[in-house]
């Protein structure tokens, strides 16, 4: 089983609907999450962060973590053809040190 | 700009030839992290610093890879006797102590023919 597991690509949605990306993971020690947008040919760039369960929101983004079930998701609100990007889900937890450990990332395509 | 730097942005090599990639991490982060991440894939972790200590290392990263931040600044990465299996995307994130956000810069690409 994968550290990480995101739910399959590629996802396409038309421009203002909401997008949702899912994410699981294995590690039960896991006590932060995050998600990354990557552009094609371009680096990571954290997006939203969350600790606690519960949902949090940022724009339109919103961020649902889960421990009990281990999942975390991201929606995004009134999506727009430039939130067309690979998104990436990571979690840091005690038993892996300081590193954050990815999925492979789910591809978005928000068509006009 | 105060955020991640990486240096060269890309890097075309020979196999056999070594290479050595730069990060300079935002100013007061203390922590600096190395990832390779390759075509379709999540980065993954090669090694961390706190300050000037290496205190992790990837059971992958084999002994050809070499990581030094020898001020608690500015890292370099080493790749010696390259090989074609070493091209990837090398990415740097800095972080600022217990705080596991991690920015990342843009990446070195390198391509080993």
């Amino acid at each position: 089983q994968k550290e990480v597991e995101q739910n399959s690509g590629p996802l396409s949605v038309p421009e203002g609907a909401i997008a949702s990306l899912n994410c699981t993971y294995s590690d039960r020690g896991s006590q932060s999450f995050f998600w990354y947008r990557q552009y094609s040919g371009k680096s990571p760039e954290l997006i939203m962060s969350i600790y606690s369960n519960g949902d949090k929101e940022d724009g339109r983004f919103t961020a649902q973590l889960n421990k009990a079930s281990q999942y975390v998701s991201l929606l995004i609100r009134d999506s727009q053809p430039s939130d067309s990007a690979t998104y990436l889900c990571a979690h840091w937890g005690e038993t892996s040190g300081s590193r954050l450990t990815f999925g492979e990332g789910t591809q978005l395509t928000v068509n006009p | 700009d105060t955020g991640v730097s990486q240096n060269p942005r890309h890097k075309i090599t020979k196999r056999g030839q070594n290479v050595t990639f730069r990060c300079d991490p935002i100013s007061e982060h203390n922590r600096l992290y190395w990832y390779r991440q390759t075509l379709g894939q999540g980065p993954e972790f090669l090694t961390y610093f706190q300050n000037e200590a290496q205190l992790e290392k990837s059971r992958l990263l084999s002994d050809r890879f070499s990581a030094e931040r020898p001020k608690g600044s500015f890292s370099t990465l080493e790749i010696q006797r390259t090989e074609q299996g070493d091209s990837a995307m090398y990415l740097c994130a800095s972080s600022l102590g217990g705080v596991n956000e991690q920015f990342f810069g843009p990446g070195t690409r390198l391509t080993v023919l």
